[in-house]
């Protein structure tokens, strides 16, 4: 069965600080993608990044980065010199097996704050 | 920029009552899903659809139904309501069917049950 896990429920840190969110994967498939939605106090899910498995090169986006492994099932996300509009909570998905119109795997979310 | 609406941020009903939340994007779409989110589980799926008049049940489909009678419109329908449907519920579509391609997600409808 699918399942995403992400251990920290809530993560606490200063302005400035870098934090990184973990997200640990279980799937039988070979072919898989991998997402990171943000989800602010507005409520919307804002998609981050998509990543697929035949890709473990890291990723890059500004403040923004991504460590895919694959020998340890992680797809971790790292925010640089944190600020505060990054306050949301992030998720992280798992994509189904192909022939099931693309239905995502969530985890449990984890709630990032990040004061002054 | 793909744009899902739902069409209350917030609502409130009674027990017994059949209350509709409606969902709508303007992309053309052809996968539109219903999530309910709640504190320390997550996003589950109740019902998905990938294409007009077909629907598949999700995860936590007891006490749902759908309709998709227009590519653009997704409507949840909870038959009769229970205090335990209290939650936020998420709208979210999706351009092809197998292509694992992003959702976009609408704000998100805050239903409370009485």
């Amino acid at each position: 069965a699918q399942k995403v896990t992400q251990a920290q429920t809530e993560i606490s840190v200063v302005e400035k600080e870098d934090v990184t969110l973990d997200c640990v994967y279980e799937t039988r498939d070979t072919t898989y993608y991998l997402f990171w939605y943000k989800q602010p106090p507005s409520g919307e899910l804002v998609f981050l990044i998509r990543r697929n498995s035949f890709d473990e090169q890291n990723e890059i986006s500004g403040r923004y980065s991504w460590n895919f492994q694959k020998s340890t099932s992680s797809f971790n996300f790292t925010i640089t010199a944190s600020q505060v509009v990054d306050s949301a909570v992030y998720f992280c998905a798992l994509s189904e097996p192909t022939g099931t119109a693309s239905k995502l795997t969530f985890g449990t979310g984890t709630r990032l704050q990040v004061t002054l | 920029d793909v744009k899902v609406t739902q069409s209350s941020r917030y609502l409130v009903k009674r027990t017994g009552e059949k209350v509709f939340l409606e969902c709508v994007q303007d992309m053309d779409h052809e996968n539109m899903f219903w999530y309910r989110q709640d504190p320390g589980l997550g996003l589950r799926l109740i019902y998905f659809s990938y294409d007009v008049k077909m629907k598949e049940k999700g995860d936590i489909p007891e006490g749902y139904s759908v309709s998709r009678e227009k590519k653009e419109r997704f409507s949840l329908i909870l038959e009769s309501a229970s205090t335990n449907q209290t939650s936020m519920y998420l709208c979210a579509s999706s351009l092809i069917r197998y292509s694992n391609q992003p959702q976009h997600f609408g704000d998100g409808t805050r239903l409370s049950i009485l």
